[in-house]
């Protein structure tokens, strides 16, 4: 357990409506990222963070912006909900202490947008 | 453009048995591969990794080899337990940062 916690675990919207997903950590580690995973594609990344205010792209970034204000938090917004955003989107945290690359993840929120 | 696939959605093996999964790769320039796992309505737990500079990793049950030339990985599983039944994905890493996943393999493991 890597002490992750995403927020909320479920959430149904509606089309056009702001949307805002939260990854909390509890291990100051400094890398972050969020993922969208659709059958058919896996596991595709959104954004990334390697710090505070520090982040980048992903394959799949459009209609998606990210923040980071606090260490132990990554918080994903949707400006404006699509269908196409209906998915399960899983936070994952990299371990800088460790020799490997290895990412651990949370639980997942469950998007639905009408 | 997908780049790692795995094209085995899908795969059933008799408890005992082995179980191999495999994934290609397009990008030469991923340095690092991993394989996770994941049960429904949970994250990914990390499996087993690889260095590009290696051709083969063991941790126990798991081992992962890599074809650098022919741009394949596989995971071999022995032997398989009906408690490996799950997905599996594997990723490739790029530049530290960029993981590029697979759309993953479901294994079932017939007791």
């Amino acid at each position: 357990d890597a002490g992750i916690t995403q927020s909320p675990r479920h959430k149904v919207t509606e089309t056009g409506t702001p949307v805002t997903l939260r990854c909390h950590q509890t291990e100051n580690h400094r890398y972050m990222y969020w993922y969208r995973q659709d059958p058919g594609h896996g596991l595709r990344l959104i954004h990334y963070s390697y710090g505070v205010k520090d982040t980048d792209k992903g394959e799949v970034s459009d209609g998606y912006s990210v923040s980071r204000s606090k260490t132990e938090d990554f918080l994903l917004t949707l400006e404006s909900a699509t269908s196409s955003q209906t998915s399960v989107y899983f936070c994952a945290i990299k371990p800088r202490d460790r020799g490997i690359n290895e990412q651990f993840f949370g639980p997942g929120t469950r998007l639905t947008v009408l | 453009d997908q780049q790692v696939k795995q094209n085995s959605p899908s795969l059933s093996v008799q408890e005992g048995r082995i179980s191999i999964l495999n994934c290609d790769y397009t990008n030469s320039m991923f340095d690092y591969f991993l394989w996770y796992k994941k049960y429904p309505a949970e994250g990914p737990t990390f499996l087993i990794s690889i260095s590009s500079i290696k051709d083969k990793n063991e941790d126990g049950r798991f081992t992962v080899f890599l074809n650098k030339s022919a741009k394949h990985l596989s995971l071999h599983i022995v032997p398989s337990q009906p408690g490996d039944s799950a997905v599996y994905f594997c990723a490739a890493l790029i530049g530290g940062n960029q993981f590029y996943f697979g759309t993953g393999t479901s294994l079932t493991v017939i007791p």
